[in-house]
This record gives C-alpha cells, structure tokens and sequence, in this order.
C-alpha cells in the first residue's frame, strides 16, 4: 500500500517554463487537495477536488491548472513557471469527514 | 470562515519535559480536529483526532481533547523525547458542505534538547 505518491521529489524550473506534478493515491480516496508550503505561510491550498471529473479552486489557484480524470490521479499544472511558485508542494487525499488526510511526501520546486 | 490559531512557535524543551501546544478555532457547527506532525523534509503526518465534542484523541503519547466550550484542542504530551522535534499543525475539517476541506493552522516548531 504506497499511500500517497508524488513525483518528481525535486525539480528546477526557469521562468516562462511549464511542467506537471504527479499526485497518485491507492487507497480510492474522492477527496484530492494541492497545498504549498512556504517560510511562515503555513499550507495553503491551490485546488481540490471531491471526486473524478470534480474540481475547483482554493485559496491560492493563479498560475496552477488541475484535472481528476480518475480517482487515483490528480496532476497539478505549472502553465509558466514564475519565481514566485518557488515553494514546496504536497498532495494529499481522504475518504472522508472525520478521517484526516493522508499526505504525499512533496515535490520541492525552484523556479530561476 | 473556519480559522485555526496556533501558539507561535518555536517551542523549546528539555527531554521529559511537559509539553502543551495550544490551538483554538472557530467554525460553525461541530468540526472534525485533527493534530499533523511533520519531520524535517517530509509530509504532514497524521497524529490524533476527534470528531465530537469532548472526544479525547491520544497516539504515541500525545494527546488533546475536543473542548466546544472553549474552542479548543490544544496537543500535550507528559515527557518529550528528542525525536519529538518537528513541526505540529493544528486542523479542521467541516461537519458540512460537501468539501470537508481542512483549514490548517500556520504551524508550530518543537525543539527538544537532550
């Protein structure tokens, strides 16, 4: 059971460049989150999803675009890098009210 | 909307010391706590939860329990080791709405010295 799985665990970006981060989860989880993590910011969420074919935005989405085609998979978009998307990005999913959510171990991300 | 507020970090304690991180919230209705950990380099891990009021969650010794009275959930732990050291976020997730989105606090960073 791998749980939550994000790749890549790192990457470099330059400014203007786009790329997917994977989210992939085992455990047919219908909720699916997208969070950065940066210095005294806290998590802040970017987009979720509440099952296949169901997205929307969270508190931070400019800049980032997701799809949920099927319920293991939840890429997030980078349409064109800036350094400000400098961060570290988590996924995470859950199966429901009262059960918490699992996270994935991150994807550390620079943007030059 | 929901909001969770954590003492400001750091927190810094001797090994076996007692330990309390406080955490508050507001919310409408009666939502789920939760209490994450996260390691140095990794994702949040789940530690405890509750789901009603007065419930107490407890895991690998730490504990908190679920006060409406006083909106609170605050984390303790009787003796802290040095592997405790990490970062401790407080959450909720809705009773309704569809989303159950949780709402984190900002986080609050345990140092345990030797």
């Amino acid at each position: 059971n791998a749980g939550v799985t994000q790749t890549p665990k790192f990457q470099v970006l330059k400014t203007g460049q786009s790329m997917t981060l994977q989210c992939a989860q085992d455990m047919n989880h219908e909720y699916m989150s997208w969070y950065r993590q940066d210095p005294g910011m806290g998590l802040r969420l970017i987009h979720y999803s509440v099952g296949a074919g169901i997205t929307d935005q969270g508190e931070v989405p400019n800049g980032y675009n997701v799809s949920r085609s099927t319920t293991e998979d939840f890429p997030l978009r980078l349409l064109s890098a800036a350094p400000s998307q400098t961060s570290v990005y988590f996924c995470a999913s859950s199966t429901g009210v009262g059960y918490g959510y699992t996270f994935g171990s991150g994807t550390r991300l620079t943007v030059v | 909307g929901d909001s969770v507020t954590q003492m400001e970090g750091p927190v810094t304690l001797s090994e076996e010391a007692f330990l309390t991180i406080n955490c508050t919230y507001t919310a409408t209705g009666y939502p789920s706590l939760f209490w994450y950990v996260q390691y140095p380099g990794e994702g949040l891990q789940l530690l405890l939860k509750a789901t009603k009021a007065d419930d107490k969650g407890s895991n690998k010794g730490f504990e908190a329990t679920y006060r409406k009275e006083t909106t609170s959930f605050h984390l303790e732990k009787g003796s802290v080791q040095v592997s405790d050291s990490a970062v401790y976020f407080c959450a909720l997730s809705p009773a309704s709405g569809g989303s159950y989105i949780p709402t984190f606090g900002r986080g609050t960073s345990l140092i345990v010295h030797p």
